[in-house]
């Protein structure tokens, strides 16, 4: 069983702090990996996809993707009470070209005013 | 911002009955996804369905469970025999390039009782 793995929190930082936030994967090969955000009884909400290693970043939020070590992190610059959610990182898996994704239990983040 | 439609947003149903989620995913969209969320557990793959056919399910899918997009705009999922079990947050999504990840739906809250 190809398993995703976050530490569920929480995770509490100051408003205008970095939070980091990370996670684990199993399946060596899998070759997309993406972060979503989800507020309380709501959908996931799509917010980084990154596929090679190195960081990739877009406005507040930067992906990280160590393949070699098999972790992909998040990191959220200037973190807003807004960003206070439960963020779930997400992984392709290699077998048969499925399409698939399979998603850690996420970890909850809150920002303190 | 296009939008992945769900429809009912809740459904109360009694166990044995059968139910049926409407979707009406992106319309420039080609992928097309069900999963579930037990409320306090991980988002879960159910299905996916492209050009008119299932491509991938998982082990939860099972012969109560079945897919079908009956137009060019709804794809719906069916439960024929709902148990207690099935009480879970149901997500569609779909995706104009699957290696891109997916737009989720709202969901539908699904009560067996």
């Amino acid at each position: 069983q190809k398993e995703v793995e976050q530490n569920s929190g929480p995770l509490s930082v100051p408003e205008g702090a970095i939070a980091s936030l990370n996670c684990t994967y199993s399946d060596r090969g899998s070759q997309s990996f993406f972060w979503y955000r989800q507020y309380s009884g709501k959908s996931p909400e799509l917010i980084m996809s990154i596929y090679s290693n190195g960081d990739k970043e877009d406005g507040r939020f930067t992906a990280q993707l160590n393949k070699a070590s098999q972790y992909v992190s998040l990191l959220i610059r200037d973190s807003q009470p807004s960003d206070s959610a439960t963020y779930l990182c997400a992984v392709t898996p290699t077998q048969g070209g499925s399409e698939k994704l399979v998603f850690g239990k996420g970890t909850k983040l809150t920002v303190n005013p | 911002e296009p939008e992945v439609t769900q429809t009912p947003s809740h459904q109360v149903t009694q166990m044995g009955q059968e139910v049926i989620l409407r979707c009406v995913p992106i319309s420039n969209h080609l992928y097309f996804y069900w999963y579930r969320q037990i409320l306090g557990q991980k988002v879960e793959f159910l299905v996916s369905f492209y050009n008119n056919e299932i491509s991938e399910k998982s082990e939860i899918f099972d012969d109560q469970f079945s897919v079908e997009r009956p137009d060019g705009s709804n794809f719906t999922l069916k439960i024929r025999s709902t148990k207690l079990e099935d009480s879970a947050m149901y997500f569609c999504a779909s995706s104009e390039n699957r290696r891109y990840g997916y737009t989720f739906g709202s969901g539908t809250r699904l009560t067996v009782v």
